[in-house]
């Protein structure tokens, strides 16, 4: 699975939206943008996919570029419960282990 | 409401004793993970299933066992813990491997002294 880049972390007023970036420059064609994120050592939370077109579900968006060597997690209103760390993980569908590979990921601060 | 369960939630054992930690869903999903979660390592898979009766190794595999008899559970066990098996764990599912989104359960945070 190709690496992902992130900064470390990040600040965003509430009520505002707060993307969050991913760098993901030696993806492969068969792999998707997976977006988690965990809140305070809870179990991780899914939050949306895609392979190269705009996804949006009720959670979130995700822009992927053209190339697909990087893509954006948008929050369109973040509140301070979106106040997580935030993982990028690219993989490819039907993987023989299933494992999801976690890196630093994003701390995202929502603040009042 | 669609849910992996962990349990317990906390425990706090001795080393050498035999433990059990319990992982049900509800979404008949057919595979199913476990993770362990320590500061500075992130996530690290212990144990995955595609099926049942079909578990296989993860990354960091030792001191732990699985079993699949029925698609919703997979338990943990630690046959003999020791204090390095000290961490967080969650185990997770989706439908099939590698495909969509993962549901992970609440976590378990273990102590072993």
């Amino acid at each position: 699975d190709a690496k992902t880049t992130q900064p470390p972390s990040m600040d965003c007023a509430e009520g505002r939206a707060a993307n969050l970036p991913c760098n993901h420059s030696t993806i492969s064609g068969n792999e998707y943008v997976y977006w988690y994120r965990q809140i305070h050592s809870q179990g991780p939370q899914y939050i949306i996919h895609g392979l190269k077109n705009n996804e949006t579900n009720e959670m979130a968006s995700l822009i992927i570029t053209e190339d697909r060597k990087s893509s954006t997690l948008i929050l369109p209103h973040a509140t301070l419960r979106d106040t997580a760390v935030y993982y990028c993980i690219v993989r490819v569908a039907g993987s023989n282990t299933g494992k999801l590979i976690f890196g630093q990921g994003t701390t995202l601060q929502v603040k009042p | 409401e669609a849910q992996v369960t962990q349990n317990p939630r906390y425990l706090i054992t001795v080393t050498g004793k035999k433990l059990t930690v319990t992982c049900s869903q509800n979404m008949n999903h057919e595979y199913m993970s476990w993770y362990r979660q320590d500061p500075g390592l992130g996530l690290r898979q212990i144990y995955y299933s595609m099926n049942v009766e079909v578990t296989d190794k993860g990354d960091v595999p030792e001191g732990y066992k699985v079993s699949r008899k029925e698609k919703r559970n997979f338990p943990l066990i630690l046959e003999s813990p020791s204090p390095n098996q000290t961490s967080l764990y969650f185990c997770a599912s989706s439908l099939f491997s590698g495909v969509g989104g993962y549901t992970f359960g609440s976590g378990t945070r273990l102590t072993v002294v």
